[in-house]
This record gives C-alpha cells, sequence and structure tokens, in this order.
C-alpha cells in the first residue's frame, strides 16, 4: 500500500529564510509525486510534480523539490520565503496509471514570522 | 477558465436533513473527484468517475452518501440524513491526465 508521511505537523520561519518540507513516501513502484498548497478557506494547489527525468524539479512561486529514490523523499524547498508563503502544504504520491487514487500526507502548516 | 466551481461555499444544516453538494469541473476534464477533509482524518477520497461512471466508490462512508454525474459539466453529492459527523470541508477536483488534481475551493458543511 502507498503512504506518505510528513513528519512535521507544524514549522516556523522568518521571512527570507530558507524552507526545507520533510516528505517521505512508501510505494511499491515508481512514483508520481506532488505538492500541493493550500491557503486558508481555498482548495488545494498544484505546486510541483515528479514523473521521471530530472529529480531536482522546479514548480510555480519559487518552490522546487528533489526526489531521492534512496531516501524514499521528496523534500520541498524554497531559498527565500515570503510571508504570502504562509498556508498548509501536502505531499501525494500516486501511481502511474490513469486515474489512479492519489495518497496525501497529513500536511506541513507553514508559519511565516515577519 | 474559471477553474472548478463549487456550490454552496458554506452550509449549515440540521440532522437528518438532506444536503445536496454541487460541483462543475474544468472543461474538457474527464475525470472527477469528491474529496471530504477534516482534521482528524485529513483528506479522504470518497468517489471519482472517469468520463461520468463512477470507477472508484470504496472511499464513500456509507449509504447514507451517494454521488451522480450526469454530464460531464455536472456532478453532485447527497447525504441523506445527514449527521454531525458529517461537518467537514468537501472538495471536487477534476483532472484530464488522471494523475494532477485540480481543485475546487471547496463547500464546508455544518451539521448541527
Amino acid at each position: 500500500a502507498q503512504s506518505v508521511t510528513q513528519p512535521d505537523i507544524h514549522i516556523t520561519v522568518s521571512e527570507g529564510a530558507s524552507l526545507e518540507l520533510r516528505c517521505n513516501y512508501s510505494y511499491g513502484a515508481t512514483p508520481y509525486l506532488f505538492w500541493y498548497v493550500q491557503s486558508p478557506g481555498q482548495g488545494l494547489q498544484l505546486l510541483l510534480k515528479y514523473f521521471s527525468g530530472d529529480t531536482l524539479v522546479q514548480g510555480i512561486k519559487g518552490f522546487e523539490a528533489e526526489f531521492k529514490r534512496s531516501q524514499s523523499s521528496f523534500n520541498l524547498r524554497k531559498p527565500s520565503v515570503h510571508w504570502s508563503d504562509a498556508a498548509e502544504y501536502f505531499c501525494a504520491v500516486g501511481a502511474e496509471t490513469s486515474g489512479s487514487r492519489l495518497t496525501f500526507g497529513e500536511g506541513t502548516q507553514l508559519t511565516v514570522n515577519p | 477558465d474559471a477553474g472548478v466551481i463549487q456550490s454552496p461555499r458554506h452550509e449549515v444544516t440540521e440532522m437528518g436533513q438532506e444536503v445536496t453538494l454541487r460541483c462543475k469541473p474544468i472543461s474538457g476534464h474527464n475525470s472527477l473527484f469528491w474529496y471530504r477533509q477534516t482534521m482528524m482524518r485529513g483528506l479522504e477520497l470518497l468517489i471519482y468517475f472517469n468520463n461520468n461512471v463512477p470507477i472508484d466508490d470504496s472511499g464513500m462512508p456509507e449509504d447514507r452518501f451517494s454521488a451522480k454525474m450526469p454530464n460531464a459539466s455536472f456532478s453532485t453529492l447527497k447525504i441523506q440524513p445527514s449527521e454531525p459527523r458529517d461537518s467537514a470541508v468537501y472538495f471536487c477536483a477534476s483532472s484530464l491526465t488522471g494523475t494532477d488534481r485540480y481543485f475546487g475551493p471547496g463547500t464546508r458543511l455544518t451539521v448541527t
């Protein structure tokens, strides 16, 4: 069975500081990996995704993530956080087949201090 | 593109009442998903349609929940009768590829 673990429930960083949100997955085959962001009162928005190829993927809003198969990780990073990045972030894993079930992590709540 | 549209955005109802949530997917998308989000259980997939046909409804909690997709541009999720434990945010999402998900803004349901 596939699963996703986001070890950090809540992270606080200062504006301008770097950010890394952790995601570990369990999956029997080559995973499709995603990061979504949810602002208060909004739906989830796709930040970036990894299917194959270059293990460092770039997303929207200056985010990037690195797929490390040996560590079963797909951590999200941003070099300099903005106050508008405060939100909840979800990592998700799925299969290659179309329409497959995506498994979401529990989410990491990001607070940005001025 | 207007994105995925959900209505109502907020719904407050009394226990035992019927609740109907509505979703309009992105035009051209052939997959539609209903999710429920709660603090306790996180984001759960309730049901998934492909080309208007229900493919996986294993996440539907019980017979009180039903979902329909009469055409490619409209879907409903109905709860009858509603219970307080159904209080949650319900999201609809659509997809063209099957792997991406484009989420609507959600319906916040409160059952008193």
